[in-house]
């Protein structure tokens, strides 16, 4: 039982390349989650899917997509990745949507240059 | 406009005290509040929690306790260890919005 797992650990992009963050969940888990850690910040939600075929915007969801692509994975993709999304990101889950306890991957280290 | 406020960066306590880590909140449609530690490299995971119906949950070394008119929480962690030495997030969630909102954490430093 691996919990949330996320790829790639550490991943450095040049102004204007795209990529995508994968996440998985062995938990059988409905919801899941994207959030990003900046330093000296806390944790802020970019997108969510509460369940398998729907997503709805967070906090900060300018210039990030995100697809859940069955109910293990949600992806999230940067399609032209600027400086500001220099950032931990990090993917959660949880049973459902609005039970408390939410469980994170270890998060992958975003560079854009 | 900040919506959980964790005031101290750090906090450093001796082994074996008390360590006290304060939070405070605006949204009153908050539901629940949370406490999440982390160590470098790795993710959150979760400690605690508490209902805004409660004022206090206990789970061990841990204890959360809620002022609802102030607005303020704290965890409570008797006695400190060294493994305890991490960053600690507060995080709430309700007003029917899905999610948490987090605080930006306090670095506890528990020294021998």
């Amino acid at each position: 039982n691996a919990g949330v797992t996320q790829t790639p650990k550490f991943q450095v992009l040049k102004t204007g390349q795209s990529m995508t963050l994968q996440c998985a969940q062995d938990m059988n888990h409905n919801s899941m989650y994207w959030y990003r850690q900046d330093p000296g910040m806390g944790l802020r939600l970019i997108y969510y899917s509460a369940s398998e075929g729907t997503t709805d915007k967070g906090e900060v969801p300018n210039g990030y997509n995100v697809s859940r692509l069955n109910k293990r994975e949600f992806s999230l993709r940067l399609e032209s990745a600027a400086p500001s999304q220099t950032s931990v990101y990090f993917c959660a889950s949880r049973v459902l949507a609005g039970m408390l306890e939410q469980y994170f991957g270890p998060g992958t280290r975003l560079t854009v240059t | 406009d900040q919506q959980v406020k964790q005031n101290s960066p750090s906090l450093s306590v001796q082994e074996g005290r008390i360590s006290i880590l304060n939070c405070d909140y605006t949204n009153s449609m908050f539901d629940y509040f949370l406490w999440y530690k982390k160590y470098p490299a790795e993710g959150p995971t979760f400690l605690i929690s508490i209902s805004s119906i409660k004022d206090k949950n206990e789970d061990g070394r841990f204890t959360v306790f809620l002022n609802k008119s102030a607005k303020h929480l704290s965890l409570h962690i008797v006695p400190s260890q060294p493994g305890d030495s991490a960053v600690y997030f507060c995080a709430a969630e309700g007003g029917g919005a899905d999610g948490l909102t987090f605080g930006k954490g306090t670095h506890l430093i528990i020294q021998p």
